[in-house]
């Protein structure tokens, strides 16, 4: 079956610009994290999404945003861009989390965001 | 607050070595690690581990749980130049979410 999808995959932005990010989960999976990966910092975890809902979120600015449609495809948001944005953004997807059962993550390509 | 520390950062062997990676974590609610290999870009998924004591393998790779002390490794026997990568544990818990908190990952270099 297709995995995880991102698109696109690179874009370069000027500061104060804002930008959209896509992800198509795995046929099934309804939960749907973010995750922004540099070489300073590795992963660290900006939202999960389920069933349209945010289910949890980082520490992240609020200039990060989110929302997940009914298909489960999900889409982040970053408002006035600014170049320690930069970075390689990742999407998982999960079946999701019933008490006792767990299940692992699956990652997209991601997308890398350059700042200029 | 909660994190995973890997160890050691970097590593560089020759092929035919065996590796062992660490990872340590203190996390509320645990109920899972998990082991990632990154090449390029998306993480490769490896093993899950929920249960102390038992080992998870997968041809050359092997892992293994200590809920008590609180620790996994990750080893890897007759290493390849294929396995040159960064392998990131990722710990899994506090609720309901599927949210993972990550190491900043072991990169290995695997020499010819």
């Amino acid at each position: 079956k297709a995995g995880v999808t991102q698109t696109p995959r690179y874009l370069i932005k000027t500061r104060g610009q804002q930008v959209t990010l896509s992800c198509s989960p795995i046929s099934g999976h309804r939960s749907v994290s973010w995750y922004q990966q540099t070489p300073g910092q590795g992963l660290q975890f900006l939202f999960e999404y389920f069933s349209e809902t945010q289910r949890n979120k980082g520490n992240f600015p609020g200039r990060f945003s989110g929302r997940q449609f009914s298909n489960s495809r999900s889409e982040m948001n970053v408002s006035t861009l600014e170049l320690g944005d930069s970075a390689l953004y990742l999407c998982a997807s999960s079946l999701v989390y019933r008490g006792g059962i767990d299940t692992e993550a699956f990652f997209g390509q991601g997308t890398r965001l350059t700042v200029v | 607050e909660d994190k995973v520390v890997q160890s050691p950062l970097s590593l560089v062997v020759h092929e035919g070595d065996t590796v062992t990676l660490n990872c340590s974590y203190e996390v509320t609610n645990f109920r899972s690690l998990l082991w990632y290999k990154q090449e390029k870009k998306a993480p490769t998924f490896l093993f899950m581990l929920t249960s102390s004591g038992i080992e998870k393998k997968s041809g050359r790779l092997s892992s293994i749980l200590d809920k008590k002390e609180l620790f996994s490794i990750l080893n890897i026997t007759a290493t390849q130049t294929g396995d040159s990568a960064i392998y990131l544990c990722a710990v899994g818990g506090g609720g309901a979410t599927n949210k993972l908190i990550f190491g900043t990952g072991t990169l290995l270099a695997v020499q010819p």
